[in-house]
């Protein structure tokens, strides 16, 4: 069962622009992950935040996590038209042998 | 480092034949690998955890009849869709967990494979 739902499904920005993502999950989870996934390709493993923090940088990549609201956010800052994907969230919850529970995913569309 | 190979990238097959899918790490090795399958535009489903040298554990609602997972080696872990129907036909795409790089929670993906049953 999915347990993140991200929003807007959708979304499309000129290049430069901000790009925001949020995701909402059900459960208490151990670790909250974003992905990228370019069309018909496998998935790249962004970036990971744990329920002990509350936000961090990679890159252009800004990542928050509020676990009372149960919610993340993925920035994009300075978008690029390479950054055009896909995006999901991914929860971890339970013990050594967790797994990981996809949300339905956003698009991004980058305009050059 | 850790990269996840993935062969065939796509198949197509005749309804009622096994198709067999690799999934390999190739500079690490993953003791314990995922299948996932995804329908367009659709998010990523668990179908099983595959375990090296123990069975997999399936995930409620996969038949483990259907689709035969071996875990033979700590870097190769197959997928065979026995007696393929066109519903069957979607992008499967394996992980594999790098234990002794990163954190151990991230999981690597595959490239995928794209299976047209006809």
């Amino acid at each position: 069962s999915q347990q993140g739902e991200e929003d807007p499904q959708a979304l499309s920005i000129q290049e430069g622009e901000n790009a925001t993502m949020n995701c909402s999950y059900k459960t208490s989870i151990n670790n909250l992950q974003w992905y990228r996934q370019n069309s018909g390709r496998g998935l790249v493993h962004l970036i990971l935040i744990r329920s002990n923090e509350r936000e961090k940088h990679s890159g252009r990549l800004r990542v928050t996590l509020d676990t009372s609201k149960k919610s993340s956010s993925l920035l994009i800052t300075a978008s690029r038209a390479a950054d055009t994907a896909s995006y999901f969230c991914a929860t971890v919850s339970g013990g050594a042998n967790s797994k990981l529970t996809f949300g339905k995913g956003i698009t991004l569309s980058v305009r050059p | 480092g850790a990269v996840v190979s993935q062969h065939p990238s796509w198949v197509i097959c005749k309804s009622g034949t096994s198709v067999k899918i690799e999934c390999r790490s190739l500079d690490f090795q993953a003791t314990t690998m995922f299948w996932y399958r995804q329908f367009p535009k659709q998010s990523l489903m668990l179908m099983a955890t595959s375990n090296e040298g123990s069975k997999a554990t399936y995930e409620q609602g996969v038949e483990k009849d259907k689709f035969l997972i071996n875990h033979a080696s700590l870097t190769l872990s197959t997928l065979t869709v026995t007696s393929a129907h066109p519903e069957d036909s979607s992008f499967y795409i394996c992980s594999a967990r790098n234990p002794s790089g990163g954190a151990a929670e991230t999981q690597y993906f595959g490239p995928g494979t794209r299976l047209l049953v006809l």
